[in-house]
């Protein structure tokens, strides 16, 4: 059965103090892997797809990779605007009806 | 250039009734589709829509429903509410549906429509 974990569930960080989130995934036939940014009360603001092993996007203070089994986002120096949830998702195998993780709540502290 | 747009944004509902959430879609984009969020957990698929056609179906029961109209915006329906079913209600657009091939096309959310069921 398809699925994404994500760890950790929470985060909290010191403005300046980087650190990595994870995504685990099992799905036949990975086609891509996307990430989301999901501030509290609205819908998931599009941040990075991510085709095959090996790949790199970067954004601001994001990076995001991409190995076999899993995906990482790397946060650089965070910032307290930084503070959301970050989700991840993989379509299902042959269809485009994408799968959450649960995502990680990170917050960001001055 | 506009994003997708859903309303209501906010919605009370008592149990037993009927419920239409709308959407519009991102302009140029063909495909819709429509994902529960309850708090605390990562969207669940309910529908997509592509070219007025459903394209496929998420495990929910048969009180949901949806359909796509020619100028692309989508309807959700849901029927006979429960407590249950109080949620953020999001639509996603994009600019096709891969129908299975390996190419995907990455969806981009609307601000959501949260329900409330009492």
């Amino acid at each position: 059965e398809d699925q994404v974990t994500q760890s950790p569930e929470a985060l909290r960080l010191q403005e300046g103090e980087s650190s990595s989130l994870n995504c685990s995934y099992t799905v036949s036939g990975l086609r891509g892997l996307f990430w989301y940014r999901q501030d509290p009360g609205k819908g998931p603001e599009f941040l990075f797809t991510l085709y095959s092993a090996g790949e790199e996007k970067e954004k601001e203070r994001l990076k995001a990779t991409l190995t076999k089994k899993e995906s990482f986002l790397h946060i650089t120096a965070p910032k307290p605007e930084d503070s959301a949830t970050y989700l991840c998702a993989v379509p299902s195998y042959n269809t485009d009806k994408l799968i959450f993780g649960t995502g990680t709540r990170l917050q960001v502290f001055p | 250039d506009a994003g997708v747009t859903q309303s209501p944004t906010h919605l009370i509902k008592t149990r037993g009734q009927h419920v239409t959430l709308r959407c519009s879609p991102i302009s140029g984009h063909k495909s819709v589709s429509w994902y529960q969020q309850v708090l605390g957990q990562g969207p669940q698929f309910i529908f997509q829509y592509y070219e007025k056609e459903e394209r496929g179906r998420g495990n929910f029961p048969d009180r949901f429903s949806a359909r796509q109209f020619p100028n692309y915006s989508s309807e959700l329906n849901v029927n006979a509410l429960l407590l249950g079913d109080s949620a953020l209600y999001l639509c996603a657009s994009s600019l096709a549906s891969s129908g299975g091939a390996s190419q995907i096309y990455e969806q981009y959310f609307g601000p959501g429509t949260r329900l409330t069921v009492t």
